[in-house]
């Protein structure tokens, strides 16, 4: 069964600062990876999507992540946090195309907090 | 304007009591998810619905049952059998072709006193 890990379930930047959030995946085969996007009591927004096409996947509100195969890794990264970048960010694995494509196993979240 | 209409927003119960949460979406999207999340857990699935009239259980099904009626709603109950029921509960949608593109309601919040 696919597991998600998110690395830091908190992640504290200052504005302008780098925003770097840590997600791998366990999966034999290449799944489909996402970021999604919570605000408090919210539900979830797509920030973007890798679906076995370009490697480097960029999002909304300038977020973008980079599929590594041999690292199993699918990290979140903007070059200059906002004061509105904090929020809750999961990241999430699918299958694909199929009959469960759409059942998403999600990681446990990470807090971003961003300072001024 | 389209979406998931998650309702209620904030919802208590006592125990042993049944509560249905209801979910309504104008998206015209095939499958229908629900989620429970608490924190810390990220989001666990409960059920999910590919086509009317058929679901399938997800990762944490006992004590919740759900129906499919209609394309447009897949309401949730969660039954007095669960033994932990206050959580935040998050409806989803997708459309069929786009794996894993989920389009989720703002959720509802259930509190068990």
């Amino acid at each position: 069964a696919q597991s998600v890990t998110q690395l830091g379930s908190h992640v504290s930047v200052s504005e302008g600062a780098l925003v770097l959030l840590r997600c791998n995946y366990s999966s034999s085969v290449p799944p489909y990876l996402f970021w999604y996007v919570q605000y408090p009591n919210q539900g979830l927004q797509l920030l973007l999507k890798y679906t076995s096409a370009a490697t480097l996947v960029k999002g909304i509100n300038g977020f973008e992540a980079e599929f590594k195969k041999s690292e199993t890794s699918f990290h979140l990264t903007k070059p200059s946090a906002h004061m509105s970048d904090a929020a809750e960010y999961f990241c999430a694995a699918g299958e694909g195309p199929g009959r469960d494509g759409n059942k998403l196993v999600f990681g446990a979240g990470t807090i971003l907090r961003v300072k001024s | 304007d389209g979406g998931i209409t998650q309702s209620p927003k904030y919802l208590f119960r006592k125990e042993g009591q049944n509560v249905t949460l209801s979910c309504e979406q104008n998206l015209n999207h095939d499958a229908m998810y629900w989620y429970r999340q608490d924190p810390g857990q990220g989001l666990r699935l409960i059920y999910y619905s590919q086509i009317v009239n058929d679901f399938q259980k997800g990762d944490i099904a006992e004590g919740y049952s759900v129906s499919r009626e209609k394309k447009e709603s897949f309401p949730l109950t969660v039954t007095s059998a669960q033994k932990n029921p206050t959580a935040f509960y998050l409806c989803a949608s997708s459309p069929r072709g786009m794996a894993g593109e989920l389009f989720f309601g703002e959720g509802s919040r259930l509190t068990v006193l």
